[in-house]
């Protein structure tokens, strides 16, 4: 595998679920990003880490948990989600936290909230 | 407040012609200026980028011209191709931030 991977890539669930979405990067890069992309509207920034620690946190609603076991790994964890929260959810990852320009893409997780 | 904006939201062209994408930016401590392309069902990848030291960059097909004054960059490709046909999307950066456009549905016909 290489580059941004993401799991899963389509996920449906309801308003009383828990379920987490997966980030790997094969980059060997320090910092990772979770985004939001809502249909017609800029990328959402969610959570940025840098070295496995949160360096920056959006006003997101606590409905979302990001977790970063080591430099590798980005999750999300999800739970009592709104039908609004329906998004495409990017995972993104660059060398640096301090020279974000080029980040790289997963595929992304289409997230349905029923 | 979006401070990145792309006012069209789709841009259609035919084969050979030349593309225009532009982007507006607000805040003036922007200094790196980014084009993602994004296919249906993959995430963005990286195409073009710009330094504020600069007005032009080009690479290949594709060349990003940006106006400070006007807080201003567009990207051209020429000629497009029906492969060029994606959501493109503006990114502007400066050490600690990067703030992205809400992407403009580029179509190629053939």
């Amino acid at each position: 595998e290489t580059g941004v991977t993401q799991t899963p890539r389509h996920l449906v669930m309801g308003m009383t679920n828990k379920k987490s979405l997966k980030c790997e990067q094969h980059l060997g890069h320090n910092a990772m990003y979770w985004y939001k992309q809502s249909a017609k509207k800029p990328l959402e920034l969610m959570f940025v880490y840098s070295l496995e620690e949160r360096v920056e946190n959006n006003s997101v609603p606590s409905r979302f948990s990001p977790e970063c076991p080591n430099s590798s790994h980005l999750f999300l964890h999800l739970h009592t989600l709104q039908p609004e929260d329906s998004a495409l959810y990017l995972c993104a990852s660059s060398q640096d936290r301090y020279q974000p320009y080029e980040q790289y893409f997963g595929p992304g997780t289409r997230l349905t909230v029923t | 407040d979006q401070q990145v904006k792309q006012n069209s939201p789709s841009l259609s062209v035919q084969e050979g012609r030349i593309s225009i994408l532009n982007c507006d930016y607000t805040n003036s401590m922007f200094d790196y200026f980014l084009w993602y392309k994004k296919y249906p069902a993959e995430g963005p990848t990286f195409l073009i980028s710009i330094s504020s030291i600069k007005d032009k960059n080009e690479d290949g097909r594709f060349t990003v011209f940006l106006n400070k004054s006007a807080k201003h960059l567009s990207l051209h490709i020429v000629p497009s191709q029906p492969g060029d046909s994606a959501v493109y999307f503006c990114a502007a950066a400066n050490n600690n931030d990067m703030r992205f456009g809400a992407g403009t549905r580029l179509t190629v016909k053939p």
